[in-house]
C-alpha cells in the first residue's frame, strides 16, 4: 500500500529555516517525480516544487532561491528545506506522487500534509 | 502562465441530484486536466485526469468531460460523501490549479 507521512511543520518567525520530510512507503520515491503542494489556511491548492527520478529540480516562482526539494534513497524520502520564511508561506504543506514522468502531471498519492505557520 | 478558473464558487445541490461543475484555462491545455476532491482536514484526492478517465476506485457517477479550454466535472446523482470542495488541476505546462467550487447541501 502506498503511503506518504509528513512531518516538520510548526511555527517559526519571518525569516527563520524549517526542514519538512516527507516518508514514503509502498514504492521507491527515486524511481518516480516527487512534488510539494501547499494550502493556505481556507485558500485553495498551489503547486510548489518538484524532484525528478533523474534528480533535475524545478520550483514555483514564489519559493525560487528560498526552498530546495532533495531525496534521501536510503531513507525512501523526500525533504523540503525552507529558508527566508514570508507570513504567504503559512500553509499546510503536502507531498505527493506523480501519476506521469513529464514537466505535468495530476498527483496519485497525497500525503495527509503538515502546516507551517511563519509568524512572529 | 496558465491561469485556471472555475466556476461556480459554490453550488448548492440537493443530495440525488446531478451536479455540473467548469473550469476554464486561460490557454489550451489540451486535454492535460485533473480533478480532485478535498474534504475538510483531508488532503486532496484525486477523481479524473486526462480530462476524462477516472482514477483508480472512483464511482462512474463522476465524468470529466472536455479539452482545450472549456472543462466539466458531473457529478450524476450527488451522495453525501461528495459534499466537498473540488478542484481542477492543468498539467500541460508545468502544474496550475483552479481557486475550487464548494458543492454544499441545498
Amino acid at each position: 500500500e502506498v503511503q506518504l507521512v509528513e512531518s516538520g511543520g510548526g511555527l517559526v518567525q519571518p525569516g527563520g529555516s524549517l526542514r519538512l520530510s516527507c516518508a514514503a512507503s509502498g514504492f521507491t520515491v527515486s524511481s518516480n517525480y516527487m512534488s510539494w503542494v501547499r494550502q493556505a489556511p481556507g485558500k485553495g491548492l498551489e503547486w510548489v516544487s518538484v524532484i525528478y527520478s533523474g534528480g533535475s529540480t524545478y520550483y514555483a516562482d514564489s519559493v525560487k532561491g528560498r526552498f530546495t526539494i532533495s531525496r534521501d534513497n536510503s531513507k525512501n524520502t523526500l525533504y523540503l528545506q525552507m529558508n527566508s520564511l514570508r507570513a504567504e508561506d503559512t500553509a499546510v504543506y503536502y507531498c505527493a506522487r506523480d501519476l506521469y514522468y513529464g514537466s505535468g502531471s495530476p498527483f496519485d498519492y497525497w500525503g495527509q500534509g503538515t502546516l507551517v505557520t511563519v509568524s512572529s | 502562465e496558465i491561469v485556471m478558473t472555475q466556476s461556480p464558487a459554490t453550488l448548492s445541490v440537493s443530495p440525488g441530484e446531478r451536479a455540473t461543475l467548469s473550469c476554464r484555462a486561460s490557454q489550451s491545455v489540451s486535454s492535460n486536466l485533473a480533478w480532485y476532491q478535498q474534504k475538510p482536514g483531508q488532503a486532496p484526492r484525486l477523481l479524473i485526469y486526462g480530462a476524462s478517465t477516472r482514477a483508480t476506485g472512483i464511482p462512474a457517477r463522476f465524468s470529466g468531460s472536455g479539452s482545450g479550454t472549456e472543462f466539466t466535472l458531473t457529478i450524476s446523482s450527488l451522495q453525501s460523501e461528495d459534499f466537498a470542495v473540488y478542484y481542477c488541476q492543468q498539467y500541460n505546462n508545468w502544474r496550475a490549479f483552479g481557486q475550487g467550487t464548494k458543492v454544499e447541501i441545498k
